[in-house]
């Protein structure tokens, strides 16, 4: 166990929905990394947060928006979805925002959405 | 997005055998980290590296920095059924974000 919680395990949703994902860092970590897992793409980082501001962005769709609240958990809400937004998606955390050593990124388990 | 090349892309080995696996890229990287992914779980790390040319070890699994920068290996001694997974390779440019850009996996499969 990581100590990163996700939630839900498991979302099914219409194309044209919208959908927020949840993410609770490990005890005292301030960074939340964001990840998509596709079978076409592989894992790829979307978008980072630190202490409650956008530190980094990746491969995030417009339609894909990110926030981090005060008491650090993560939100991914993701709207006019499509089939091809199927996906796990992913949250790790780590302590600092910088890389480096004892700042290595661990996962959550993930949430896999599915949209019909 | 971009990935790293991965090679193997997948294998079967014997209980037993050891297992290597490789990790290039196009570009430089200042931190390499190898995961290992279970069906329907997340990446866990296995193990990091900081340093061009280090090696380090986790178990039955040793890990390399490749000189260049751009390259990473990961071996397995004595394999055994739990060994099974997807491993990743992930390289890491220190910065201002950590952001990190993953291999195309390597699918382990192990027989009895």
């Amino acid at each position: 166990d990581s100590g990163v919680t996700q939630t839900p395990k498991h979302l099914i949703t219409a194309t044209g929905q919208r959908v927020t994902l949840r993410c609770s860092p490990r005890s005292g970590d301030l960074s939340v990394y964001w990840y998509q897992q596709s079978l076409d793409q592989g894992l790829q980082f979307l978008i980072q947060y630190y202490n409650g501001e956008e530190r980094a962005k990746g491969n995030i769709l417009e339609r894909f928006s990110a926030q981090q609240f005060p008491d650090l958990h993560s939100e991914l809400n993701l709207s006019s979805l499509e089939l091809g937004d199927s996906a796990l998606y992913f949250c790790a955390s780590t302590l600092s925002p910088y890389s480096g050593s004892q700042n290595e990124q661990f996962f959550g388990p993930g949430t896999r959405l599915t949209v019909l | 997005g971009q990935q790293l090349n991965q090679s193997p892309q997948s294998m079967f080995i014997q209980e037993g055998e050891d297992v290597s696996m490789n990790c290039t890229s196009s570009s430089i990287f200042n931190t390499w980290l190898w995961y290992k992914q279970d069906p329907g779980e997340g990446p866990v790390l296995l193990i990091a590296l900081y340093k061009a040319g280090e090696l380090t070890s986790n178990g039955r699994l040793t890990a390399q920095f490749g000189i260049t920068r751009k390259d990473s290996f990961l071996n397995i001694s004595a394999s055994i059924p739990s060994d099974v997974g997807i491993y990743f390779c992930a390289g890491m440019l220190t910065g201002t974000a950590s952001k990190l850009t993953f291999g195309t996996g390597t699918r382990l499969q192990v027989t009895l």
